[in-house]
């Protein structure tokens, strides 16, 4: 069973529109992260998040905007929607501390810009 | 630079014939190394953490081993279902970020 929750799961929208990526968990993790992967390719860190009112931009260069107002919410912004920037968006989420530092993702959104 | 590189990019098999997947990393003080295996669509799911050198883990047909310059995912008897594609992934000290491989993709024909 999921923590972590996505939405939407897909999402078809026209260039120029702004569009927001839902991302939360119930897993009280502090650290929150988004990646961007393309069709069989690998993934790329966009942001992260270590904890409420933090957030950091990744190693892929993204026009991507996050927040973190809520620890549970990591949510992802477009402001204005391109072709380039379909693709697969993961979320995921880890404990700050101790020695598993494995993530635990959601499903992902597949968004497509016409 | 520190990177993490798996192959063989793509792996076919036949139904029960073993085989092992390749990870190999170049990273500045290796903290932990991740397995996860993706589905079509889905987003990765955690198959096993290895800490250290000579540590291994296994779950149903697959076992996790851990060197100081790679780790092999090896698969037993493969099924149809174990085709997916299987990331590694490396965290190093001092960071907190994970640094993935581009995957294999493996496909398990009946």
């Amino acid at each position: 069973e999921a923590d972590i929750y996505q939405t939407p799961r897909y999402l078809v929208i026209g260039t120029g529109k702004k569009i927001t990526l839902e991302c939360s968990q119930t897993m009280g993790h502090d650290k929150m992260y988004w990646y961007q992967q393309d069709p069989g390719m690998e993934l790329h860190l966009i942001h992260y998040s270590y904890g409420v009112n933090s957030t950091e931009k990744g190693d892929l260069s993204s026009e991507s905007t996050v927040s973190r107002i809520r620890t549970e919410h990591f949510p992802l912004t477009l402001e204005s929607a391109r072709p380039s920037h379909t693709s697969q968006y993961l979320c995921a989420s880890s404990a700050l501390t101790g020695l598993n530092y494995g993530y635990t993702f959601g499903s992902g959104t597949r968004l497509t810009v016409v | 630079e520190d990177q993490v590189t798996q192959s063989p990019e793509a792996l076919r098999l036949q139904e029960g014939e073993s085989s092992s997947l390749n990870c190999s990393y170049t990273v500045s003080g290796l903290r932990g190394l991740f397995w996860y295996r993706q589905d079509p669509g889905k987003g990765p799911e955690f198959l096993f953490t290895l800490y250290s050198a000579g540590e291994e883990k296994e779950k149903e047909r697959l076992k996790a081993t851990l060197t100081k310059k790679e780790s092999f995912l090896h698969i037993t008897a493969p099924k149809p279902e174990d085709s997916a594609t299987y990331l590694c992934a490396a965290i190093i000290q001092g960071a907190q970020k994970l640094v993935f491989g581009q995957g294999t993709r493996l496909t398990i024909n009946p």
